[in-house]
């Protein structure tokens, strides 16, 4: 099984691009979540969802956007690119939450200029 | 408060060595405590989920102690391989099962 697929690995922007950070999982997995990872904040919830269709903000959620059309993919839109959302995202996934945890993709490195 | 608060260390001991890591989260109702590791640049990985009662794997043991809102995690005969961040996270009790992650704690161990 591949598990949690992300792409790209790498990515550089300019300022005010837009772009959609891919995630796949092929686990049949019911949740799924995307984080980022700055230096010294730790992850910071994104957006998530607890199935297709259904979507919910997390604690970092302005200037991305999301959509859940199948279990399988949960991608991340960029709408307009900012130095500030420079960072490293991670999506991930799990069979229910609680007690199982989330497995994590490999992350993708996005640097905006 | 921060959700999830950790010791960032570093700790750094020798093989071989124990050492403990401790983790107290501010929600009262969460419900699932987890334990990741994360080596550099890389992704989050599951290390053990933390239940009530305590678990053990291995040279690792959870506790949790739900009266006080406290986790923690034990390495027995550290190994250098064992050198990563281990992150304490904690379900959101109020949005479904998504995470709360701690800054996370550096451990290196060294020959």
């Amino acid at each position: 099984n591949a598990g949690v697929t992300q792409t790209p690995k790498f990515q550089v922007l300019k300022t005010g691009q837009s772009m959609t950070l891919q995630c796949a999982q092929d686990m049949n997995h019911e949740y799924m979540s995307w984080y980022r990872q700055d230096p010294g904040m730790g992850l910071r919830l994104i957006h998530y969802s607890v199935g297709a269709g259904i979507t919910d903000q997390g604690e970092v959620p302005n200037g991305y956007n999301v959509s859940r059309s199948t279990t399988e993919d949960f991608p991340l839109r960029l709408l307009s690119a900012a130095p500030s959302q420079t960072s490293v995202y991670f999506c991930a996934s799990s069979y229910s939450g609680t007690n199982y945890g989330y497995t994590f993709g490999s992350g993708t490195r996005l640097t905006v200029v | 408060r921060k959700e999830v608060e950790q010791d960032p260390g570093p700790f750094n001991v020798p093989e071989g060595a124990t050492v403990a890591f401790n983790c107290t989260y501010s929600n009262s109702a969460s419900q699932s405590f987890f334990w990741y590791r994360q080596d550099c640049r890389k992704e989050p990985k599951l290390l053990m989920s933390v239940y009530s009662s305590g678990n053990e794997d291995g040279r690792f043991t959870a506790q949790l102690n739900r009266a006080s809102q406290y986790i923690s995690l034990l390495i027995r005969d550290s190994k250098l391989s064992d050198s990563a961040t281990y992150l304490c996270v904690v379900n959101k009790a109020d949005s479904g099962y998504a995470l709360n992650f701690g800054k996370g704690t550096s451990l290196l161990v060294t020959p």
